[in-house]
């Protein structure tokens, strides 16, 4: 069936430092692809996305190729900073329906 | 980006009371959502709608009802609230056609 996995957190890091949350995914036809992140006390964000093979989407700072070969979705960023500290969840849509199915979330971990 | 709003933020509440999760939104979206967060931060869909009179069970078995009587409404009620009903409850909306899912802040519950 339809799964997302990704790496177990927490990461931590120093600011300026090279971030990169790997995801993976199972489906069945062609789904889109998010990250969404989580800071303290909040729902859930939108990242970015993207909606096919070698799409890359963008934010913030923040990247992620959509590789169709490899069905991964990893999620980069060049330089963190103390304000990145969150948890990031990867998510795929699920099958030909509207739902999203997440993976169990990584905590990023920032220091100055 | 949605509006979407959830009311409480936090509740403490005593077991075998009855709450109501309130959750609206003010873009118009047609399709909502309710997740449950547990501490190991996983999210669970626990129901969904695709329109008024529209309720469907999520992934998750719950215990809660919901009911779509309005497009901007989709509250959230425990009959008889127990300790492991204890969780973050999340609520997100989406608009036809599309796959983005936008999150409201959440309602933390505590059932003693």
């Amino acid at each position: 069936g339809n799964s997302v996995t990704q790496m177990e957190g927490p990461v931590t890091l120093s600011e300026e430092a090279f971030l990169t949350i790997n995801c993976t995914y199972t489906a069945t036809g062609y789904p889109s692809l998010f990250w969404y992140v989580q800071y303290p006390g909040e729902g859930l964000q939108l990242l970015l996305k993207a909606t096919k093979a070698d799409d890359k989407g963008s934010n913030k700072g923040f990247e992620a190729t959509y590789r169709k070969e490899t069905t991964s979705f990893h999620l980069e960023k060049g330089s963190v900073q103390v304000s990145d500290s969150a948890v990031y969840f990867c998510a795929s849509t699920l099958g030909y329906t509207d739902k999203l199915i997440f993976g169990t979330g990584t905590r990023l971990q920032v220091f100055p | 980006e949605a509006d979407i709003y959830q009311t409480p933020r936090y509740l403490v509440i005593g077991t075998g009371k009855k709450i109501t999760l309130e959750c609206s939104q003010t873009m118009g979206h047609d399709k909502m959502y309710w997740y449950q967060q547990d501490p190991g931060m996983e999210l669970h869909l626990i129901h969904y709608s695709y329109g008024v009179n529209s309720t469907e069970k999520g992934d998750l078995s719950s215990e809660s009802t919901v009911s779509r009587i309005r497009t901007e409404h989709f509250p959230l009620t425990l009959e008889s609230a127990r300790p492991s009903h204890t969780s973050q409850y999340l609520c997100a909306s989406s608009p036809s056609g599309q796959e983005t899912q936008y999150f409201g802040p959440g309602t933390r519950l505590l059932v003693l």
